[in-house]
């Protein structure tokens, strides 16, 4: 039974450019969720969607974007880097509202 | 606003020590709880959750944890560390009523020395 798979699992961008973030949940799991994790910090709520729709949106500038498409996959876009934005985004899926099961991650690096 | 903090920022412990890490979180209506575990290079797993009902809380790799409302506590224990249970360690809390989203706590490290 695959997990929650993300990709890519590194990249590196150049300030101001536009990255795209890519989950694919457990098969069956209908909810997914986006968190950044900044080095030495827990992670932080970025969206939640769940049957395609945004259920939640955490304190992050308009700058982040995301949706989920009909088989319940989501991406997460990112416009305009900035240094600050290099972390590990974290997707999780969930069969209902709440996220549990992690993804590896994608490390973004912003130079 | 609601916040989650972990008591300890780095625990270092030798093996066969018994584990205490604590949590609190600010809110006084209904939780869910979660520990959350990251060893080195992988990615997040699930430890524990606590929805309702029994309030000491059983988990995989031996841990528990106990919640006490009054407290606003839900403490992660092991009786005995091993090597292997090196790790950073999160505490998480969901708003009931609030959306699905895991509030996070600071973060644990457990260094466990053999």
């Amino acid at each position: 039974d695959a997990g929650v798979t993300q990709s890519p699992t590194h990249l590196i961008k150049t300030r101001g450019q536009q990255v795209t973030l890519r989950c694919s949940p457990i098969s069956g799991h209908k909810s997914v969720s986006w968190y950044q994790q900044v080095l030495g910090q827990g992670p932080q709520f970025i969206f939640q969607y769940y049957e395609k729709e945004e259920r939640g949106r955490g304190n992050f500038p308009d700058r982040f974007s995301a949706r989920q498409f009909p088989n319940y996959s989501s991406e997460l876009n990112v416009n305009a880097l900035l240094l600050g934005d290099s972390a590990l985004y974290l997707c999780a899926s969930s069969p209902e509202a709440y996220g549990y099961t992690f993804g590896s991650g994608t490390r973004l690096t912003v130079v | 606003a609601q916040s989650v903090s972990q008591h300890n920022h780095h625990v270092i412990l030798s093996e066969a020590a018994s584990l205490e890490l604590g949590c609190n979180y600010s809110y006084g209506g209904t939780v869910n709880l979660f520990w959350y575990v990251q060893y080195p290079g992988q990615h997040l797993q699930l430890l524990l959750k606590y929805f309702s009902g029994d309030p000491l809380v059983k988990g995989i790799k031996g841990f528990e944890a106990e919640f006490i409302k009054s407290k606003f506590s839900f403490n992660l224990r092991k009786p005995s560390v091993q090597w292997s249970d090196t790790a950073e360690y999160f505490c998480a809390v969901i708003i009931y009523n609030q959306g699905g989203k895991l509030i996070f706590g600071q973060g644990t490290e457990l260094s466990v020395k053999p």
